[in-house]
């Protein structure tokens, strides 16, 4: 099945830095979505980007359908951009998302 | 705009015992799904309703799981004789279907089972 990687890992951040995640995946997908897990849980939706780049205030989301990557930016962090952020994929064989194992984010004061 | 609700947010049960959780997607959403997170790692799908027809389940759903959408509107989710392994988060998600579009899914609070 589809392989969805998430790098890096762990990161941890100062307040008012910049960052970047990234997924890769290994099969061609019609859906992409980037998520947030707060620390209560919640998953909230950020991005729905198959292909292109959006923006949303401080966050923005690159996807490069073609080469199986998709990068999102968080600039000027806050301590509240804290949690884990996740990728997800949808094939077109399927409607089921697959979730990469996420980015665990601390922000520092 | 209501979300996605479920209930109860919170589950703590003996081992062998049943339970039960309910999922209200957004009202126009007709697509449902069921998916659930343990511990350190991302949700895993575990089965998918278009109206009120089950469509898709993973092989993560064991015989002890079961899944319905009797009206299409709301879902419950029911596992029977719990195991340890049940402990999870149990997440739903709905989506609108559109022909020739996709869209996005949005997902409850989710449900945090506990199995003592």
């Amino acid at each position: 099945g589809i392989q969805v990687e998430q790098s890096p890992p762990d990161l941890i951040l100062q307040e008012g830095a910049n960052s970047t995640l990234r997924c890769n995946f290994s099969d061609s997908v019609n859906n992409l979505q980037w998520f947030h897990q707060n620390p209560w849980g919640q998953l909230i939706n950020l991005f729905y980007i198959p292909s292109g780049t959006k923006q949303n205030g401080r966050l923005s989301a690159t996807t490069v359908a073609t080469e199986r990557y998709s990068l999102l930016y968080i600039s000027s962090s806050q301590t509240t951009d804290s949690g884990v952020y996740f990728c997800a994929v949808r094939m077109d064989s399927s409607y089921k998302l697959i979730f990469g194992s996420g980015t665990r984010l601390l922000v520092r004061p | 705009d209501t979300g996605v609700s479920q209930n109860p947010r919170h589950k703590i049960t003996k081992r062998g015992q049943n339970v039960t959780f309910r999922c209200d997607p957004i009202s126009e959403h007709n697509r449902l799904y069921w998916y659930r997170q343990t511990l350190g790692q991302g949700p895993e799908f575990l089965t998918y309703f278009q109206n009120e027809a089950q469509l898709e389940k993973s092989r993560l759903l064991s015989d002890r799981f079961s899944a319905e959408r009797p009206k299409g509107s709301f879902s419950t989710l029911e596992i029977q004789r719990t195991e340890q392994g049940d402990s999870a988060m149990y997440l739903c998600a709905s989506s609108f279907a559109v022909v020739g579009s996709n869209q996005p899914q949005h997902f409850g609070d989710g449900t945090r089972l506990s199995i003592l």
